[in-house]
């Protein structure tokens, strides 16, 4: 079945250290994004790929870096620059021509807590 | 700038009681999509409508139902005959039409957490 496969579901860190989490995508789509949820924020966007080596800053894009250098993985790096970097990270991926009306799809999210 | 408000951070209902959940957007675009997604316990997002700026039909499917009305900005959602499944977080969301570089970019609301009890 197509989909979005996030690892590790739950991740724990000491601080100072980085972390990556994965992001892979079988459905052929060109954009990926990740997002970060926190307990009464909603879903805030990190970074964005619309194709393979391009990437663009989102709206909480400092202390967080990512690659594109293939389709199908989207790596989110978690620096030690992040000043509070426990929450819930979401990857989801679109498909189509029309950038605002296609529906993202997401992953099943990684959990990310610092000790 | 873009926007999006759900008053409602958390309900409760009781089982077969129906329930509105509320949503309210901000938007200079003429042209926009209004997105409707579930977060169930497994915590992944579950598309469950998309809604484009000049289509004002309500819509129906199954026990959802979908209002949207461009005159008070706002897109709000009933579940009919609630049940326990039901229970998740809802989000709102927002897209802009294009952004600098492409891009879609979902603007959304903090959620509204529904619990549905026996």
């Amino acid at each position: 079945d197509g989909g979005i496969t996030q690892s590790p579901k739950y991740l724990f860190r000491k601080e100072g250290q980085n972390v990556t989490l994965s992001c892979e995508q079988n459905l052929n789509h060109d954009a990926m994004y990740w997002y970060r949820q926190d307990p009464g924020q909603g879903l805030r966007l990190i970074y964005y790929s619309q194709i393979v080596n391009d990437f663009q800053k989102g709206d909480i894009a400092e202390g967080y870096s990512v690659s594109r250098e293939k389709k199908e993985s989207f790596p989110l790096t978690v620096t030690s620059a992040q000043k509070n970097p426990t929450a819930f990270y979401l990857c989801a991926s679109r498909g189509g021509s029309v950038p605002g009306a296609n529906v993202l799809t997401f992953g099943a999210g990684s959990r990310l807590t610092v000790l | 700038a873009q926007k999006v408000t759900q008053a409602q951070t958390e309900i409760s209902v009781v089982e077969k009681e129906d329930v509105t959940l509320d949503c309210v957007y901000e938007t200079r675009d003429t042209t926009y999509y209004l997105f409707w997604y579930k977060q169930p316990p497994s915590g992944e997002l579950v598309f469950l409508i998309r809604r484009n700026s000049f289509d004002e039909q309500n819509e129906i499917s199954g026990r959802y139902s979908w209002n949207f009305q461009k005159s008070t900005s706002s897109f709000n959602f009933t579940i009919t005959a609630s049940q326990v499944v039901d229970s998740a977080v809802y989000f709102c969301a927002l897209s802009e039409e294009i952004l600098t570089g492409g891009g879609n970019k979902l603007t959304f609301g903090t959620g509204t957490q529904l619990k549905v009890e026996l």
